[in-house]
């Protein structure tokens, strides 16, 4: 298993372009999260999935956009890129159970200009 | 809201336990505490979680007051390895998983 995969790993934008992180993970999970983890910080909730079809907004969702057409595939989408969303942004998976851990994927680094 | 509360920064003599403390006062009755790391901003790592009971594995113990408001991460031998980022997490039911800042660990040689 390749586990949870990030696309791509760095990425430089101008404020006000748009763009879409992806995530995928191949463990056939039903939950999904996008986290971002500013310097010197905790990560922080955007969105979360519980299964296809579904998704709900977390701690800080301003800003971005979800969807989840598959069990394996859960993108972060940036509708017009901000220098205040410039952070490492994690996306992460678990089973569903309620004591299930979470598997972290490795990151994207994205800087918005 | 922050549901955790660590120290910032903890050294550890390599070889040595490193107990690592959390406080979760407001922690509910459903909540389990989780325990994960991050070494140089990669993808947090899991490392131990439990609701009531005192659990071990293979890379640590986790010790949580009868009360539930505070629980201990102990790295039984730490290494240079196990030099990171430890967060405490309190996880609600659904998929709220809230990390606080974390306690930065060196492990001295």
């Amino acid at each position: 298993n390749a586990g949870v995969t990030q696309t791509p790993k760095f990425q430089v934008l101008k404020t006000g372009q748009s763009m879409t992180l992806q995530c995928a993970q191949d463990m056939n999970h039903e939950y999904m999260s996008w986290y971002r983890q500013d310097p010197g910080m905790g990560l922080r909730l955007i969105h979360y999935s519980v299964g296809a079809g579904i998704t709900d907004q977390g701690e800080v969702p301003n800003g971005y956009n979800v969807s989840r057409s598959t069990t394996e595939d859960f993108p972060l989408r940036l509708l017009s890129a901000a220098p205040s969303q410039t952070s490492v942004y994690f996306c992460a998976s678990r089973r569903g159970r309620t004591s299930d851990t979470q598997y972290f994927g490795p990151g994207t680094r994205l800087t918005v200009l | 809201d922050a549901k955790t509360t660590q120290p910032t920064s903890m050294d550890c003599a390599e070889g040595r336990a490193a107990n690592l403390p959390c406080n979760h006062s407001t922690i509910s009755g459903n909540e389990y505490v989780y325990w994960y790391r991050q070494i140089h901003s990669q993808g947090p790592q899991y490392i131990i979680h439990g609701l009531k009971n005192n659990e071990t594995n293979e890379m640590a113990s986790l010790i949580i007051t009868e009360d539930r408001k505070s629980s201990t991460l102990i790295l039984p031998h730490a290494t240079l390895r196990d030099t990171a980022v430890y967060y405490c997490i309190v996880r609600v039911t659904g998929n709220q998983f809230y990390f606080g800042t974390g306690t930065s660990l060196t492990v001295i040689p």
